[in-house]
């Protein structure tokens, strides 16, 4: 059975960090590109970022609000994905998703982490 | 970036319709255009991926459609189990952007 399980969401001042954890089983993890989406209170889904497999050389991209804050990596030795989080402001306020899948969709989802971002 | 708008941005609708949901994109995107279903409390759910391709699971009455700019989502009769926020999103370049969403409700 697949399982994806985010931790690490807090509450946190603005200009603080954060790291956000995501412990998967069930798949073939390390085969596997691993993305972070995030939705803010009462908004639509926003992609945050993704990395590659190590086969695919682990490269990274990310939205444009979240470049040069966050760091996306992984552990394949953990199954576990990472997200680091710096400078964080009120607009970084949202229920944080780690997500993947084997096609161009992403068909496994954990149930979200969540950042508020506040004074 | 590639943009992406949905229309319409919600709907009414009752059990046994046939619904439909369009995206359009910025530019074109071949076929690289996934739709989700996503419930309030719940992780999103991949119904459909390469615009057309139901993902393993997920009932024949959903289907998709489309390619280059727009695409199409349709439900052939609604079951109460449908209602629900409906995104779709490109996978052609990063960032990999979602549309605005449709919320489909009675």
């Amino acid at each position: 059975e697949v399982q994806m399980v985010e931790s690490g969401g807090d509450l946190v001042k603005p200009g603080g960090s954060l790291r956000l954890s995501c412990a998967a089983s069930g798949f073939a993890f390390s085969s596997l590109w691993m993305t972070w989406v995030r939705q803010p209170p009462g908004k639509g889904l926003e992609w945050v970022a993704r990395i590659k497999s190590k086969t695919h050389g682990e490269t990274t991209d990310y939205a444009a609000p979240v470049k040069d804050r966050f760091t996306i990596f992984r552990d394949d030795s953990k199954n576990t994905l990472y997200l680091e989080m710096n400078s964080l402001n009120t607009e970084d306020t949202a229920l944080y998703y780690c997500t993947t899948g084997r096609n161009n969709g992403y068909e496994y989802w954990g149930q979200g982490t969540l950042v508020t971002v506040s004074s | 970036d590639i943009q992406m708008t949905q229309s319409p941005s919600s709907l009414s609708a009752s059990v046994g319709d046939r619904v439909t949901i369009t995206c359009r994109t910025s530019q074109s995107i071949n076929n690289y255009l996934n739709w989700y279903q996503h419930k309030p409390g719940k992780a999103p759910k991949l119904l459909i991926y390469d615009a057309s391709s139901l993902q393993s699971g997920v009932p024949s009455r959903f289907s998709g459609s489309g390619s280059g700019t727009d695409f199409t989502l349709t439900l052939s009769s609604l079951q109460p189990e449908d209602f629900a926020t409906y995104f779709c999103q490109q996978s052609y370049n990063t960032p990999l952007t979602f549309g605005p969403g449709t919320n489909v409700d009675i």
